[in-house]
């Protein structure tokens, strides 16, 4: 079945540095790919989506690629701030009919000033 | 716009006690429904969905069951709790089918069973 694998945090960084989070998947066909954040006592809110192959999604500075030659999905942000300390959820939802979307474990993301 | 309301916020029951968690989204049409729960320092496990008034699939056999009575109506329900229930609980909405690209997730409801 479809599954997600990304690292394990927690990922601690000062301010302004550089950001990588992993994610690579499992999954037949192409799939949908999704990194969900969540802060701090709240929801999970959709930070970023790429839908087919080499296609970039980009949100608040933050980007990622869909890459089918490597099934990998990496988070990047080139200079983080504290307000990015978060819980970062890479995601896949199957490419035909109904599909449930199956998440990663979570990377917790601290950034220090 | 489409939104998505769920209650109570955080709340503390005793093992053996009654739940019920609502949940409503407002300003789409027959929209896929889940609940999730994310225990402490663990991923999301997705509890329950569905694609229609009265249609409930579960993906985790336990003491937990859902009813969807409205279109955008969705309730997680438990006659009696355990410890092991206590978690963060997302309700979550997509659009039906193929386009159903997206989940979208409400605030989260905190239970911590006593």
């Amino acid at each position: 079945g479809n599954s997600v694998t990304q690292m394990e945090g927690p990922v601690t960084l000062s301010e302004e540095a550089f950001l990588t989070i992993n994610c690579t998947y499992t999954a037949t066909g192409y799939p949908s790919l999704f990194w969900y954040v969540q802060y701090p006592g709240e929801g999970l809110q959709l930070l970023l989506k790429a839908t087919k192959a080499d296609d970039k999604g980009s949100n608040k500075g933050f980007e990622a690629t869909y890459r089918k030659e490597t099934t990998s999905f990496h988070l990047e942000k080139g200079s983080v701030q504290v307000s990015d300390s978060a819980v970062y959820f890479c995601a896949l939802k199957g490419a035909t009919g109904f599909q449930k979307l199956v998440f990663g474990t979570g990377t917790r993301l601290l950034v220090s000033p | 716009s489409q939104t998505i309301h769920q209650w109570p916020a955080t709340l503390v029951q005793p093992v053996g006690s009654p739940l019920s968690l609502e949940c409503t989204v407002e300003g789409t049409s027959n929209p896929n429904l889940y609940w999730y729960r994310q225990a402490a320092g663990r991923g999301l496990q997705l509890l329950f969905y569905s694609v229609g008034i009265g249609q409930i699939s579960s993906e985790v056999p336990q003491n937990l069951s859902a009813s969807r009575p409205q279109d955008r109506q969705f309730i997680l329900s438990s006659k009696k709790l355990l410890l092991s229930d206590s978690g963060f609980y997302l309700c979550a909405w997509s659009d039906a089918g193929d386009n159903g690209n997206t989940i979208y997730f409400g605030e989260g409801s905190w239970l911590t069973v006593v």
